[in-house]
């Protein structure tokens, strides 16, 4: 069966330190990987997106990869900030299918002074 | 802040009820996706309208429909309401589908919807 999953347990780091997120996915062939935040009460908020021939992305602190071959993408924030907690979730786009994603159920991040 | 604005932003039903949601996309797109955030989920895909055609439609059975407008902003309407669609609802407006820039999901801050 098809699946996507991240980490599934809630992620809590010391400020400054690099959080590392999970996303694994069986029995997809995504043409794309995005990754979106989201905060309590709000909607997700576009992060970063990947090809399924790029092997990794960089913005500001964030780094995702992408293995096509262990299907997985890794997502990382560097030199964290309380600020930086809330929701990721990872999110597969297939080909020819825009704007229609599949959604990992993400993982909550705790960043603690 | 997107530019995507939903509403209402909660609301409150009873088994068997149907419900209008709406959203107004941001300027310049024409797509339009809606989504279900159960409780500690990720968002589930229910439909995406590109100029006013239905394009794509997830797992969902037909009691879910929607419309999209000339002026892009769009519906979701939920009939025979079951306690199982209690959820955020969420809309997304992304440009043009020719566009790289198509992939890129812009969402609301989503309805609250309460069915009891």
């Amino acid at each position: 069966s098809q699946k996507i999953e991240q980490n599934s347990e809630a992620l809590n780091i010391q400020e400054g330190k690099t959080a590392t997120l999970t996303c694994n996915y069986t029995n997809y062939s995504p043409a794309y990987l995005q990754w979106y935040r989201q905060d309590p009460g709000r909607g997700p908020v576009f992060l970063l997106l990947i090809r399924e021939n790029e092997k990794e992305k960089r913005k500001e602190r964030l780094k995702v990869t992408f293995d096509t071959t262990l299907k997985q993408s890794l997502f990382h924030i560097t030199a964290s900030q309380p600020a930086d907690s809330a929701t990721y979730l990872c999110a597969l786009e297939l080909y020819n299918q825009g704007g229609k994603l599949i959604f990992g159920q993400g993982t909550e991040l705790s960043v603690k002074p | 802040e997107t530019g995507v604005t939903q509403s209402p932003t909660h609301l409150i039903k009873t088994r068997g009820q149907q419900v209008t949601l709406r959203c107004s996309s941001q300027s310049g797109h024409n797509t339009v996706s809606w989504y279900q955030q159960a409780l500690g989920q990720g968002p589930q895909f229910i439909f995406q309208y590109y100029r006013e055609e239905e394009n794509g439609r997830g797992n969902f059975p037909p009691r879910f429909s929607g419309l999209q407008f000339p002026n892009y902003s769009s519906e979701l309407n939920v009939n025979a309401l079951e306690l199982d669609d209690s959820a955020l609802y969420l809309c997304a407006s992304s440009l043009a589908r020719d566009s790289v820039a198509k992939n890129i999901q812009y969402f609301g801050a989503g309805t609250r919807l309460s069915v009891l």
